[in-house]
């Protein structure tokens, strides 16, 4: 079955440290794979996308994502994090169908 | 420009009551995506219409229908509503180029539903 792995439930961070998130899918032959973050008492916000092209895909807010198609894996990075950046990340895919898969999520903390 | 708008923000109802939740896409999006998010969860694929056609739909039961307006606007009801159906309904909006080719979907607020 398809599906989407996020391994960490929690990560905790002091203010200007660098994170990587997690995110690890199923295989497939053709994929799409996104971010998107959640504010407390908010929809979803995209991140960025890997549709194709380029493996290291830069999104919003200093974010960026490395696509590995031989690990399956695009996990999520920012070299040095705010206070602001306290969320809940979700990673997606798709696989050239009707509906986005997503993980369980990643609560990120921001501790000054 | 508008992103993608939901209402109401809020509601709750009492078991075996139904409800009605909509969506307006952002102009020029044919497609809209509905999706359950359970406390602590991630977002569950519910429903997709593109051009007023339903285009996919997830594991979820017959009391869950939704419909596609000529304007592109859309609805969601749930009839029946279980305690285990509170939740945070999204919807999201694309605009795939065509029926078979998907595109990067974009959230709106949510509506938050409470079942008592």
């Amino acid at each position: 079955a398809q599906s989407v792995t996020q391994l960490d439930s929690q990560v905790p961070v002091f203010e200007e440290a660098p994170v990587e998130l997690r995110c690890n899918y199923s295989s497939s032959v053709s994929v799409y794979l996104f971010w998107y973050v959640q504010y407390p008492n908010q929809g979803l916000q995209l991140l960025l996308k890997y549709l194709s092209g380029s493996t290291l895909v830069k999104g919003i807010n200093g974010f960026e994502a490395e696509f590995n198609k031989s690990q399956t894996s695009f996990h999520l990075r920012k070299p040095s994090v705010h206070i602001s950046d306290t969320a809940e990340y979700f990673c997606a895919v798709s696989y050239n169908t009707d509906k986005l898969i997503f993980g369980t999520g990643t609560r990120l903390q921001v501790f000054p | 420009d508008a992103g993608v708008t939901q209402s109401p923000t809020h509601l709750i109802k009492t078991r075996g009551q139904h409800v009605t939740l909509r969506c307006s896409p952002i102009s020029g999006h044919k497609s809209v995506s509905w999706y359950q998010q359970v406390l602590g969860q991630g977002p569950q694929f519910i429903f997709q219409y593109y051009e007023k056609e339903e285009r996919g739909r997830g594991n979820f039961p017959d009391r869950f229908s939704a419909r596609q307006f000529p304007n592109y606007s859309s609805e969601l009801n749930v009839n029946a509503l279980l305690l285990g159906d509170s939740a945070l309904y999204l919807c999201a909006s694309s605009t795939p180029p065509d029926r078979t080719s998907t595109d990067t979907q974009y959230f709106g607020p949510g509506t938050r539903l409470t079942v008592l």
